[in-house]
Formats: structure tokens, C-alpha cells, sequence
């Protein structure tokens, strides 16, 4: 099994529809990332959570929220969709206790299409 | 602010080939520097990390290098194969920060029987 799962993995809605995307990890780190990805561009943070306590914005979080449930579940919501959130998103782990070598493990993606 | 280039954005070689993959950042400032191959439908996976103090890094037939003051890095890879096809991405971890990765558009290889 996969150890960071994404939910959906393919999904299309309309403008104005609130929709969550969701990330569970099974490898016990603390530190969780929603990343979106557009054609032709590098992967831009949206938010990151480095506890369940401990919740920040990156770089591109208008129009996004989370939710970090557990130390294992962190959910991405669009309250109101809108054409150019249409993107491919993708949820990371890291552990905090890999000093120099900390490196982040990424899920699968969800492809998300706004009409 | 940390940009992140990568060159060239495609690349299209014949089976056998060896090859380089470019990489260029604006701030000299890192912490360490990553290599991830994404493919269709699997997500990233981190291939190889260069710490600051590190000049280079190799698995098989992948050597990555990289020059900080000249703010580059590179990743070679050696006799390359089908199996290789796949897109490249580059990520630099700026010191003095949290653990955010600044990643490059990528390359998007081909490799051809």
C-alpha cells in the first residue's frame, strides 16, 4: 500500500462548488504540504502543517483552507471553486527529525478540473 | 526571493545516450538541493539530495553535482534508457527557514529505443 494516499484522484466540478480534497499518510511524519502544480511552472505551496497544532499559509493559499484532523489526515477545501484553480495538487510528508537530509514524500496527485 | 530555473524545459535522445540535466538558482543561501523524477499518475519521488556541504551526489547511473556560488547543479545521467523517460524536477531548500522546498518547472525527457 502506498504510503501517502490521495482522494480523489481525479475530479471535475463547476464554478461556485465547495469541494475538499483529501491526504492520508501512514508513515508517522508530523509534517504535511499541499502543493499545486500548473503546466509549465515548478510546484507552488498552498499550505503546510508542520503538527496537528500548527497550521501556515505558503505561498498561494487565497481561496484555499485545510484541515488537519489527525497527525496522519490533512484535507484541502476550495470554498468556492473557480477556473483557474483547476491544477494538479499533491500532498507531501517529511519528518522533522531528518535534519540535512529531511526530504519530502509525495502522494499520487488529484487532477482537479473547475468548469 | 528564490527562483528556481531548469534547462531545457523538453528533451528528446536516443537510447544509450548519456545526458545532463540543468538546474540554476538566484540565492546562494541553501540548505540543501533535490532531484525528484515525477511520472504520469505516481506523484514525485526524490532521487538524489545534495547537502550544502556537498559537491556531489550518486545512485547507479545518476550523479548529481552542485556549485553554490555559481548558484547551478546538474544531474547526469549515464547510458540512458526508456525506463528513464520521465519528468525532472529540481528543488532548493533555502537556509534560515522552514522546510520549503522552491521547485523548478522541470524537464520533461524522452528516451527513445
Amino acid at each position: 500500500d502506498a504510503d501517502v494516499t490521495q482522494t480523489p484522484r481525479n475530479r471535475i466540478t463547476k464554478t461556485g462548488k465547495r469541494i475538499m480534497l483529501e491526504c492520508s499518510q501512514t508513515k508517522g511524519h508530523d509534517r504535511m504540504y499541499w502543493y499545486r502544480q500548473d503546466p509549465g511552472l515548478g510546484l507552488r505551496l498552498i499550505y503546510y502543517s508542520f503538527d496537528v497544532k500548527d497550521i501556515n499559509k505558503g505561498e498561494i493559499s487565497d481561496g484555499y483552507s485545510v484541515s488537519r484532523q489527525a497527525q496522519a489526515k490533512f484535507s484541502l477545501s476550495l470554498e468556492s471553486a473557480i477556473p483557474n484553480q483547476t491544477a494538479l495538487y499533491f500532498c507531501a510528508t517529511s519528518d522533522s527529525f531528518g535534519g540535512v537530509r529531511e526530504t519530502q514524500y509525495f502522494g499520487p496527485g488529484t487532477r482537479l478540473l473547475v468548469l | 526571493k528564490q527562483e528556481v530555473t531548469q534547462i531545457p524545459a523538453a528533451l528528446s535522445v536516443p537510447e544509450g545516450e548519456n545526458l545532463v540535466l540543468n538546474c540554476s538558482f538566484t540565492d546562494s543561501a541553501i540548505y540543501n538541493l533535490q532531484w525528484f523524477r515525477q511520472d504520469p499518475g505516481k506523484g514525485l519521488t526524490s532521487l538524489l539530495l545534495i547537502q550544502s556541504s556537498q559537491r556531489e551526489q550518486t545512485s547507479g547511473r545518476l550523479n548529481a553535482s552542485l556549485d553554490k556560488s555559481s548558484g547551478r547543479s546538474t544531474l547526469y545521467i549515464a547510458a540512458s534508457q526508456p525506463g528513464d523517460s520521465a519528468t525532472y524536477l529540481c528543488a532548493v531548500k533555502s537556509s534560515g527557514g522552514y522546510n520549503k522546498l522552491i521547485f523548478g518547472a522541470g524537464t520533461r525527457l524522452a528516451v527513445h529505443p
